[in-house]
């Protein structure tokens, strides 16, 4: 049982380049997120999808975007990529549509920006 | 200030020690609580879940939760090596967006 699979699970950009982070989950979960953990920051939310099609702004959502690609994809965009983006970024999904529902995180993605 | 305070330690105690690890929090509207336990380089497991005040037990795992106070803690009975992560205090107010504290280290030496 996979969980919530994250990939790549290493990154280096240079400052201007795009990528795409992808994630997908196989527990049917209604919803996802996408955090970043920096130190002494903790976990933030970027962005999450409630549900298939929709998709909302977190806490730290400038300079990324989302796709919901399908009830089991979540993908995040960083655009041109600026150094402030290192980090490391976690997918999660929980199985209700409220986030009450205990969310369950992939292993992440390390992103040095340079 | 932030919504969630977690001390950062480090914490070192030696195997078979009580350990006691704590949040504090200024939403009076946060409902749920958790703990999560993450190793090094990997992603955060959830290991207690509780609603509104009281505690709830799991095995070598309680989780405490005193609204009044905005205070919960987590305690691990016989700690081990095994138990050596980073644990990070999480909070919702039911709505999509955990507050997640920025997490204490602990080492248990054996």
């Amino acid at each position: 049982n996979a969980g919530v699979t994250q990939t790549p699970k290493f990154q280096v950009l240079k400052t201007g380049q795009s990528m795409t982070l992808q994630c997908a989950q196989d527990m049917n979960h209604n919803s996802m997120y996408w955090y970043r953990q920096d130190p002494g920051m903790g976990l933030r939310l970027i962005y999450y999808s409630a549900s298939e099609g929709t998709t909302d702004k977190g806490e730290v959502p400038n300079g990324y975007n989302v796709s919901r690609l399908n009830k089991r994809e979540f993908s995040l965009r960083l655009e041109s990529a600026a150094p402030s983006q290192t980090s490391v970024y976690f997918c999660a999904s929980s199985a209700g549509q409220m986030s009450n529902q205990p969310q369950h995180f992939g292993d992440g993605t390390r992103l040095s920006i340079l | 200030q932030k919504e969630v305070e977690q001390d950062p330690g480090p914490l070192s105690v030696p195997e078979g020690a009580i350990v006691s690890l704590n949040c504090t929090y200024s939403n009076s509207a946060f409902q749920y609580f958790m703990w999560y336990r993450q190793y090094s380089r990997k992603g955060p497991e959830l290991l207690m879940y509780t609603y509104s005040s009281g505690n709830k037990e799991d095995g070598r795992f309680t989780a405490q939760v005193d609204k009044s106070s905005k205070y919960i803690s987590l305690f691990i009975r016989d700690s081990q090596p095994s138990d050596s992560a980073t644990y990070l205090c999480a909070m919702n107010t039911g709505g999509f967006k955990t507050i997640f504290g920025a997490g204490t280290r602990l080492f248990v030496k054996a």
